[in-house]
């Protein structure tokens, strides 16, 4: 079946340094959409990125999806202790709205 | 306003009771969803609604049953669930009349489930 990694699973950073997670799909998807969940919380919506190639930045976050809209990136700034959590990335497959999620990246910043 | 509600909260159930787990939203949403979410784990998704109609069941087993009263609301009937059902339930829901390609979802607070 349909599968979405991430990587790394896991990152520890110190506070001021930046962070990359990588969202790759075994399908293409019909658009690319990222998550972050605080721990004991519920997945909060961060960004949609939709045409291929597409670059977004929101503050210290870059988001790309990559050309054959199967992989896609979150790229943080100078990481901050309120970036704690984990990042998901989750996309419809092609034409449905059967979303699938990523496996997950957990972010831990060190003070 | 995204606001997706879910109620209630926490609920912890013997194997032989029957709950049930609500969500509402009010932003006029017309596709809805179910999903589970162990600890530790990605959401996995169980069901989906597209206009008040059940679109796609990702083979959950029948002791979780759905249901969609109107475009608002959602619900998620429990029956002889066994301990390993226990997880966090989360409900989301997305405009679903423009096509998937430029849909986005929004999440609902979740049930945080135990069964004993």
């Amino acid at each position: 079946g349909q599968q979405v990694m991430q990587i790394p699973q896991y990152q520890h950073v110190q506070e001021g340094e930046d962070f990359t997670t990588y969202c790759n799909s075994s399908t293409t998807l019909s658009n690319i959409q990222w998550y972050k969940q605080r721990p004991g919380g519920h997945p909060v919506f961060l960004i949609q990125l939709v045409k291929s190639g597409e670059v977004k930045k929101q503050k210290r976050l870059t988001f790309q999806f990559g050309e054959a809209k199967k992989n896609s990136s979150l790229h943080i700034t100078a990481t901050q202790t309120t970036d704690v959590g984990t990042y998901f990335c989750a996309g419809p497959r092609l034409g449905t709205y059967k979303y699938i999620f990523g496996t997950g990246t957990r972010l831990k910043v060190l003070a | 306003d995204t606001e997706v509600t879910q109620t209630p909260k926490h609920l912890v159930m013997g194997m032989t009771n029957k709950k049930s787990l609500k969500c509402e939203q009010h932003m006029g949403h017309r596709a809805m969803y179910w999903y589970k979410q162990k600890a530790k784990k990605p959401p996995e998704l169980m069901f989906v609604y597209s206009y008040e109609k059940l679109s796609i069941n990702e083979s959950v087993p029948s002791r979780f049953s759905p249901e969609c009263p109107n475009s608002s609301l959602l619900n998620l009937h429990l029956h002889a669930l066994q301990p390993e059902d226990s997880a966090l339930y989360l409900c989301a829901s997305s405009q679903g009349d423009g096509g998937p390609s430029t849909d986005t979802q929004y999440f609902g607070p979740g049930t945080r489930l135990t069964v004993l």
